[in-house]
């Protein structure tokens, strides 16, 4: 079983949709959590950072975080053609190990 | 504000050449850096990551090594290439438990 479980995708909505991400984990240390976006290519960019239970909301995106069921989502209202990338999660094992899932590939239909 | 270098972007190398990529941080002191490979449609591979100078830990053995000759500056190389090292190439840094950053990627295609 892998540490970290996300979605392949593809999933496609219409603009102006929310989308829900998830992953799911094993690990009860992880006390860290991450959302990433990723564009072809490119690297990374850290969407985001938090390392408690319940929600984190920055402009459209909303983190959520449930420890207890071992399970992470992202939330983007108002979807945009620009939000079409892959969203990856990632979370903290110990001090330094950095643990991603595969990421979910999101198309966002105008 | 902190900044991460890497190049090239791109790459395309001959099989049993030898591989040098370079990452560089601005911005910040003693930070843990980090080498990830993404091959198309997967996760990120962490390979090697570093706490400090001369510091290198690998999480795979490999045709590859790494190397931090200076506090923000970290190398990854290979004597000689093999297809299967073929993939997107990841610098990033943080600190323990923080947010990781990531550089803009190097294609490597072995050919």
């Amino acid at each position: 079983q892998k540490e970290v479980e996300q979605d392949p995708g593809p999933l496609s909505v219409p603009e102006g949709a929310i989308v829900s991400l998830n992953c799911t984990y094993s690990n009860s240390a992880f006390q860290y959590f991450m959302w990433y976006r990723q564009y072809s290519r490119k690297g990374p960019e850290l969407l985001m950072y938090t390392y408690s239970s319940g929600n984190k909301e920055d402009g459209r995106f909303t983190a959520q975080v449930d420890k207890s069921s071992k399970y992470i989502s992202l939330f983007i209202r108002d979807s945009q053609p620009s939000d079409s990338a892959t969203y990856l999660c990632a979370m903290i094992r110990g001090t330094y190990k950095y643990i991603f899932g595969t990421g979910t590939r999101l198309k966002v239909l105008a | 504000s902190q900044t991460i270098h890497q190049w090239p972007a791109t790459l395309v190398q001959p099989v049993g050449s030898p591989l040098s990529l370079e990452c560089t941080v601005e911005g910040t002191s003693n930070p843990n850096l980090y080498w990830y490979r993404q091959a198309a449609g997967r996760g990120l591979q962490l390979l090697f990551y570093s706490v400090g100078i001369g510091q290198i830990s690998s999480e795979v053995p490999q045709n590859l090594s790494a190397s931090r000759p200076q506090d923000r500056q970290f190398i990854l190389s290979s004597k000689k290439l093999l297809l299967s090292d073929s993939g997107f190439y990841l610098c990033a840094h943080g600190r323990s438990n923080e947010k990781l950053f990531f550089g803009s990627g190097t294609q490597l295609s072995v050919l």
